[in-house]
């Protein structure tokens, strides 16, 4: 079955520092893949989706995401983290074959003054 | 466009209570999605909806949990009778069918039952 596992439930760097936030998948197809940032007190809402264009896939707030597939993996990074960055992280895979997304555990960020 | 809208944002009961939750979908959007999600299990998917059908329910923990969408603008998820262990926040969200399908999440409901 497929499934999503983010390494790391805490990741945590400094203000102005290299974000990296590691995710793997199973899959033997190509699919979609996307990370969503849920804010303290708030639903969940999307970064950024791959959908087998461009490997390096841009998001908003200066995030991106690289999509390798000998390494199954959609790592997200920002290359500088800002206080605002501080949230939850999820990364998400979607099968053709149906609508539901498969969830990793998610990775919380802390940023550090 | 008001996104997707839960209400209530907040809810406390007791313990045997009768609870339920609502949700409006993006309007277009074809397909629904009930999640809970605990510190202890994270984010669940309880139960989806395709243009108002039932499509999957095997994430709905037991019997006392039942969802509904009367139409295709509202949704609800009821827990009948509610136990702590249901204490969680659920979320609703919606996607339409082409495309990417991305989802998108309501503000969510803070549930505590005592």
């Amino acid at each position: 079955a497929q499934s999503v596992t983010q390494l790391g439930s805490h990741v945590s760097v400094s203000e102005g520092a290299l974000v990296l936030l590691r995710c793997n998948y199973s899959s033997s197809v190509p699919p979609y893949l996307f990370w969503y940032v849920q804010y303290p007190n708030q639903g969940l809402q999307l970064l950024l989706k791959y959908t087998s264009a461009a490997t390096l896939v841009k998001g908003i707030n200066g995030f991106e995401a690289e999509f390798k597939k000998s390494e199954t993996s959609f790592h997200l990074t920002k290359p500088s983290a800002h206080m605002s960055d501080a949230a939850e992280y999820f990364c998400a895979v979607r099968m053709d074959s149906n609508y539901q997304l498969i969830w990793g555990a998610g990775t919380k960020l802390i940023i550090k003054p | 466009d008001a996104g997707v809208i839960q209400s209530p944002r907040h809810e406390v009961t007791e313990m045997g209570q009768e609870v339920t939750l609502r949700c409006k979908p993006i309007s277009g959007h074809d397909y629904l999605f009930w999640y809970r999600q605990t510190m202890m299990r994270g984010l669940e998917l309880l139960i989806y909806f395709n243009n108002n059908v039932p499509i999957d329910d095997s994430g709905m923990p037991e019997d006392r949990f039942s969802a509904k969408m009367p139409n295709a603008s509202f949704s609800t998820l009821k827990i009948q009778p509610s136990e702590p262990r249901d204490s969680a926040v659920y979320f609703c969200a919606s996607s339409t069918s082409t495309g990417v399908n991305i989802q998108y999440f309501g503000a969510g409901t803070r549930l505590s039952v005592l």
